[in-house]
């Protein structure tokens, strides 16, 4: 079975400050795709980040980026110049070909004034 | 273009009732999800479908049925409620497995 692990279940970081989200995974397989998604007060689910795992460049969304390191099965968020809009639930996922996307359980981040 | 709409935004239903949760994509999208949370929980996929006339179990489908007579459509029934089914439902759908699944605003039910 697909597992996703995320071992920081709260996190708080300072306006304008960086904060990093770990997340570990556990596969058999080489060929797979990593997520992000945020679930802001709304509870509407976006993607923040994909990270396709045979490219080994690490995939960047403006002030999001990933730490990508595949034969540790880690995949972290970070989250430069925080904004109080980035208050939200951060939830990891993974998928590997033919199988179902596997959540998470999430890291509650505030971002402080 | 409206994205993933979901139908009902709230429900309370009592234990043995029964309902539908309608979902409807515009965006051409071959697969469509049916996902539960329950608090300070991630999603956990209920039934899935990688195209019209076809649909899956995922993993908690227990107590729950699932239609897609349309592309655009994936529906989700409850045949006799019970309390555990009390959670926040969303229906996603993408282009293909690995692609970004793009999520409805999601259903909060709640049974009695």
């Amino acid at each position: 079975a697909q597992t996703v692990t995320q071992s920081q279940p709260e996190m708080s970081v300072q306006e304008a400050e960086t904060v990093t989200l770990s997340c570990t995974y556990d596969t058999s397989e080489n060929n797979y795709y990593l997520f992000w998604y945020k679930q802001p007060p709304s509870r509407q689910m976006i993607l923040v980040i994909r990270q396709e795992a045979y490219k080994q460049q690490n995939a960047t969304e403006n002030r999001f980026s990933v730490n990508f390191q595949k034969a540790a099965k880690s995949f972290s968020l970070k989250i430069s110049d925080s904004q109080l809009g980035d208050t939200a639930m951060y939830f990891c996922a993974f998928i590997e070909a033919g199988n179902m996307l596997t959540f998470g359980g999430g890291t509650r981040l505030m971002v402080k004034p | 273009n409206a994205g993933v709409t979901q139908t009902p935004k709230f429900r309370v239903l009592k234990t043995g009732q029964s309902m539908t949760l309608l979902c409807a994509q515009d965006m051409n999208h071959e697969y469509m999800y049916w996902y539960r949370q329950d608090p300070g929980m991630g999603l956990r996929l209920i039934h899935y479908s990688v195209g019209e006339g076809t649909t899956a179990k995922g993993e908690v489908p227990d107590g729950y049925n699932v239609s897609r007579l349309k592309k655009q459509n994936f529906l989700l029934g409850l045949e006799s409620a019970a309390p555990s089914q009390t959670s926040v439902y969303f229906c996603a759908s993408s282009l293909f497995s690995g692609d970004e699944q793009f999520f409805g605003p999601g259903t909060r039910l709640t049974v009695l």
